[in-house]
């Protein structure tokens, strides 16, 4: 099993869609959880880290479930300008990995007018 | 917020030669900095982990005499690329958290990446 598993997309919306991405982490132990966006050429910029309740941030809604270990991205009212592709990114757990991020593919967004 | 600065964006160089990519940190310290190589339509794999004062730690696979790592200060990381092939023809990026804001839970800032091509 991959360590970060996401589906590659890409996922076609037109323009004030709502878009769910999920993703599986396969280290039980992993503590921290991110979604990056990486635009075509260019290095990845945090969007949003991921809590354990879930948050919230303007269109954005992450969630995590622990027990089945996937997170979750949802965008909603799609805007041109979230055509990317975004990526799930999960910390290493415990011992020497810890420090590291391990990075998911990434799911392809593309937003029609 | 924090800001990691990856220098040059982009460089063109002929087989047999060697690429310097530095990695700074403008706002914060880094003890810590992590390289990494991204292939087109690959996700990011993390090359080496940048210890200050310290041996680089390598990952499994990754040539540690061609891929020299020197962390010398605390906001200044370099990675060079020796003897550079074809096949090294990636997109190397660097990173780093803001240690003051914790250690492993934070997230990673990246640098804008350098775009080698070997020819």
């Amino acid at each position: 099993r991959k360590e970060v598993e996401q589906d590659p997309g890409p996922f076609n919306v037109p323009e004030g869609a709502t878009v769910a991405f999920n993703c599986t982490y396969s280290n039980s132990a992993s503590q921290s959880f991110f979604w990056y966006r990486q635009d075509c050429r260019k290095e990845p910029k945090l969007l949003m880290s991921v809590y354990s309740s879930g948050n919230e941030d303007g269109r954005f809604t992450a969630q995590l479930n622990r027990a089945s270990q996937y997170i979750s991205l949802l965008i909603r009212d799609s805007k041109l300008s979230d055509s990317a592709t975004y990526l799930c990114v999960v910390n290493g757990g415990y011992g020497g990995s810890q420090g590291n991020l391990i990075f998911g593919k990434g799911t392809k967004l593309s937003v029609k007018p | 917020g924090a800001v990691v600065s990856q220098h040059p964006s982009w460089v063109i160089c002929k087989s047999g030669t060697s690429v310097k990519i530095e990695c700074r940190s403008l706002d914060f310290q880094a003890t810590t900095m992590f390289w990494y190589r991204q292939f087109p339509k690959q996700s990011l794999m993390l090359m080496a982990t940048s210890n200050e004062g310290s041996k680089a730690t390598y990952e499994q696979g990754v040539e540690k005499d061609k891929f020299l790592i020197n962390h010398a200060s605390l906001t200044l990381s370099t990675l060079t690329v020796t003897s550079a092939h074809p096949e090294d023809s990636s997109f190397y990026i660097c990173s780093a958290r803001d240690e003051n804001r914790g250690t492993y839970n934070s997230p990673l800032h990246f640098g804008n990446g350098t775009r080698l091509t070997v020819t």
